[in-house]
Formats: C-alpha cells, structure tokens, sequence
C-alpha cells in the first residue's frame, strides 16, 4: 500500500512570498488532514476533510491560509503572503474515516520563512 | 485548559528501564485513543492503540482509564532504539488531537 505523499519536502521562502504544499492521501481514505507542526510541540489541526468537504477548519487562519480537496482525493494547502511565524513543519495525514481508525502520515513539508 | 495534556518530560532512562507516559484528556466523549512514535525530524508513526480494556504488545503496554480520563503507555525493558518523543492522540468523530508529546531518551 503506498503511503500519503506529500511535496515538497523542504521549502525556503521569503516573508509575503505564497507557498503552496501537495498531499496525495492513501488510496481510499476519505478523511485527510492538515497539521502544523512547531518544534518541540505535538501536530496542530489546521483543517480536516470528509472527502471533498471540508469538516473543521475552526483553527485555519483565514486571512492567510487557504485549502482546498477539489476531487475528495488530493488536497494542497496555501499561504498568501506567508510570515516569519510560519515557518513549521507541515503534516498531511489521512484515514479511511471508519471504526476509529488510526491516521496515517506523510513526510511532512519543512517550511523556512526568511 | 488543553484538549490533550502529556507528561512535559524530557525522560532520560538507562538501557533496561521501565518507564511510563500519562496522558489525559478533557472531552469525556472521546472515543478512541492511540500513542504515536515521532523520531526526530521525521513523521509520526503509530506505536499502538489503546482498547479500553488495556493491551500489550511486546514491550509496550497501554491502557485506558474512561473515569478519570487518562491513558497511559509503559515501556519495558528500554533499549536505545526506544528513544523518540512519545504523542498522545485522542479522537472523537475523526476529529483527532495530539498532545505536545513527552520526549524519553534511553541511555547505555
């Protein structure tokens, strides 16, 4: 079974430049999640998807933060403009949404805003 | 308060050690419960679940307490592998959240 991909895996970026990150969740999960990750601390919920709708995103900073699953497969995650404080590691996980399944993760995107 | 709240650690154990994590939650609806491994620099892999009536795998043992709202992992017979910062992930309705994690370094 391969595993969620998610691209890219580093990404150093100017403040008020946009970033844009990719997640191809595991085939057949209907629920993917983005995560923010800051050192030392666990994986923030940013937004959750039940395949194409969007279910939480209540911790999503709007003003800036964007995403969308326009198919209920693959998501992608984008900042406009991004700022010092973003600079986290990005985690795109998934499962198949049933019975309190565990969730999967990929790599993860670090991000750098200089 | 926290959703999820972890032992802040850091744990430093000699090789062969029993150590233990406690982690406790504040939504007494949740209904699913597991501890993740995360090395560092790299992802978070699920160590195990836990079922409410405690399981063991291997060295590792987990368990359940709905009362008073905690779980808690145990870790046998510590080897140097088992170093990682240990998350604690609490679900309801697919709405999972992570503790900040309790990180155990195993020492020679």
């Amino acid at each position: 079974e391969a595993g969620v991909v998610q691209s890219p895996r580093y990404k150093i970026i100017e403040k008020k430049q946009p970033v844009a990150f990719w997640c191809n969740p595991i085939s057949g999960h209907n629920t993917l999640y983005w995560y923010r990750q800051n050192l030392g601390q666990g994986p923030e919920l940013l937004i959750r998807y039940e395949n194409e709708e969007a279910v939480d995103d209540s911790q999503l900073p709007k003003d800036r933060f964007s995403a969308e699953r326009l198919k209920g497969v693959d998501s992608t995650l984008k900042i406009q403009p991004a700022e010092l404080g973003d600079s986290a590691v990005y985690l795109c996980a998934s499962s198949p949404g049933q019975g309190n399944s565990p969730l999967h993760f990929g790599n993860g995107t670090r991000l750098t805003v200089t | 308060r926290k959703e999820v709240e972890q032992d802040p650690g850091p744990f430093n154990v000699p090789e062969g050690a029993t150590v233990a994590f406690n982690c406790t939650y504040s939504n007494s609806a949740s209904q699913s419960f597991f501890w993740y491994r995360q090395d560092c620099r790299k992802e978070p892999k699920l160590l195990m679940s836990v079922y409410s009536s405690g399981n063991e795998d291997g060295r590792f043992t987990a368990q359940l307490n709905r009362a008073s709202q905690y779980i808690s992992l145990l870790i046998r017979d510590s080897k140097l592998s088992d170093s990682a910062t240990y998350l604690c992930v609490v679900n309801r309705n697919n709405d999972m959240r992570f503790g900040a994690g309790t990180r155990l370094t195993v020492k020679p």
